[in-house]
């Protein structure tokens, strides 16, 4: 099945720096890789994500870029907010009807005001 | 208005028992899945199902069985509860091919 690995686990940055969240996957097949966002008792929340025929995708502040080659994809967030402080998760899935994750494994962003 | 809720937001309970947890969507969707989340964060997937089909991950014990009364509302059994099973899980649900919203999770806890 597929597999998919997460780095860095834990990441510090100042306000205003930015972050950048890498991950990789193991299944050539996949071809949908959101990103979610889950604060401190919170759920998971999709902050963007991305398909396999498009090789980058921003909004706002937030890009994510994909390497179908390589299989890796990586979350970009610029301008770090203090309210960006949460554990963002990369998944992955594939074909076109149900989806279910296959998710990494975390990775802590804290932005120090 | 809340679009996937769960049933109870906490569960303590002792080791041996049975126990359900509850989930609904109001968004229309034709899938849903249950995922667990353990103590160290990491989310895997235990069912999805839609109205034709049951997809369950071969890691899932046989005490954890889903049961849809309907297409809005996927609950998870759990028989013979045992410490490992203490955990979050998280209902989601998602229309064929795109998003997956996930409710506020459950947090079980055995004793």
């Amino acid at each position: 099945g597929e597999n998919v690995e997460q780095h860095p686990s834990t990441l510090s940055v100042q306000e205003g720096d930015s972050a950048v969240i890498k991950c990789t996957y193991s299944d050539s097949a996949s071809n949908y890789f959101p990103w979610y966002k889950q604060e401190l008792g919170k759920r998971p929340q999709l902050i963007i994500d991305i398909r396999s025929n498009v090789g980058e995708k921003k909004d706002q502040r937030i890009a994510v870029t994909l390497n179908k080659t390589a299989k890796h994809f990586s979350l970009h967030i610029t301008e770090t907010q203090p309210e960006d402080s949460a554990v963002y998760f990369c998944a992955a899935s594939k074909g076109t009807g149900r989806r279910a994750l296959t998710f990494g494994s975390g990775t802590r962003l804290q932005v120090q005001p | 208005d809340t679009a996937v809720s769960q049933t109870p937001k906490y569960l303590v309970t002792q080791m041996g028992n049975d126990k359900s947890i509850k989930c609904e969507q109001n968004l229309g969707h034709d899938t849903m899945y249950w995922y667990k989340q353990d103590s160290k964060k990491f989310l895997k997937i235990m069912f999805s199902y839609n109205n034709k089909e049951l997809i369950i991950n071969e890691t899932v014990p046989n005490r954890f069985s889903p049961k849809s009364p309907d297409k809005a509302h996927l609950n998870l059994h759990i028989n013979s509860l045992e410490l490992g099973d203490s955990a979050v899980y998280f209902c989601a649900s998602s229309q064929e091919g795109a998003e997956q919203f996930f409710g506020p999770g459950t947090r079980l806890t055995v004793l």
